[in-house]
């Protein structure tokens, strides 16, 4: 059974640091990974999806790094700002279309 | 539509009554997925639909609970003889299942508290 672990739960930091989120899992026969942002009492936004072949995938700010043979993946976020303050969660899947295992997230926060 | 759609948007019912929460996704989306989600921790799954069939329902937590999707498109969570733990927020998500990426999409949820 495939678990989902993001560590640390929370984070603050100031505004302007780079920083790194983590996802570990433990069964590496995955399809893709994908990262979510999660603001308050709202659903799931998509960040970046790496397929299972692929080690990063980028957009703006935020670089998501994937090593399927340890079972890790990483968030870095640069330059963070207040903006970016929200739950991130990572999804592994399976298969092609099959469910995705979560983990519980990590809540950043970004002072100003 | 132009994202996913879920409704209602907020769901308070008594002990024991019946629940129908609705959920449309992106046109030509052919996957859909049932999520449930509680306070702190991250989505659940319940159950995949692949067209008009559940491809997979063992999230389903026991047999209160039931999904349809009758036409391929909209579908309809069932929870009968809600109790109290049924208390969450339900997330609907689909996608398109082909070639490339499958990315999945999120609705912004139906938040569910039972009495």
């Amino acid at each position: 059974k495939q678990e989902v672990t993001q560590i640390p739960a929370a984070l603050s930091v100031p505004e302007g640091e780079n920083l790194v989120l983590n996802c570990s899992f433990t069964d590496s026969a995955i399809y893709n990974l994908q990262w979510f942002r999660q603001d308050p009492g709202k659903g799931l936004t998509s960040l970046l999806l790496i397929q299972s072949s692929q080690r990063e995938q980028t957009s703006g700010r935020l670089n998501a790094s994937l090593d399927k043979s340890s079972g890790r993946s990483t968030l870095y976020i640069a330059a963070s700002q207040p903006g970016d303050s929200a739950t991130y969660l990572c999804a592994v899947r399976r298969t092609n279309a099959g469910k995705s295992t979560f983990g519980d997230g990590t809540t950043l926060t970004v002072k100003p | 539509g132009a994202g996913v759609s879920q409704t209602p948007s907020n769901k308070v019912t008594e002990k024991g009554k019946y629940v129908e929460l609705r959920c449309d996704p992106i046109s030509g989306h052919t996957a859909l997925y049932w999520y449930r989600q509680s306070l702190g921790q991250g989505p659940e799954f319940l159950i995949y639909f692949q067209g008009t069939g559940a491809a997979d329902d063992s999230g389903l937590p026991n047999d209160r609970f039931f999904a349809v999707r009758p036409e391929g498109s909209v579908s309809t969570l069932k929870i009968q003889r809600t109790e109290r733990g049924d208390s969450a927020v339900y997330l609907c998500a689909s996608s398109y299942r082909g070639a490339g990426a499958n990315v999945l999409t999120f609705g912004a949820g139906s938040r569910l508290t039972v009495l």
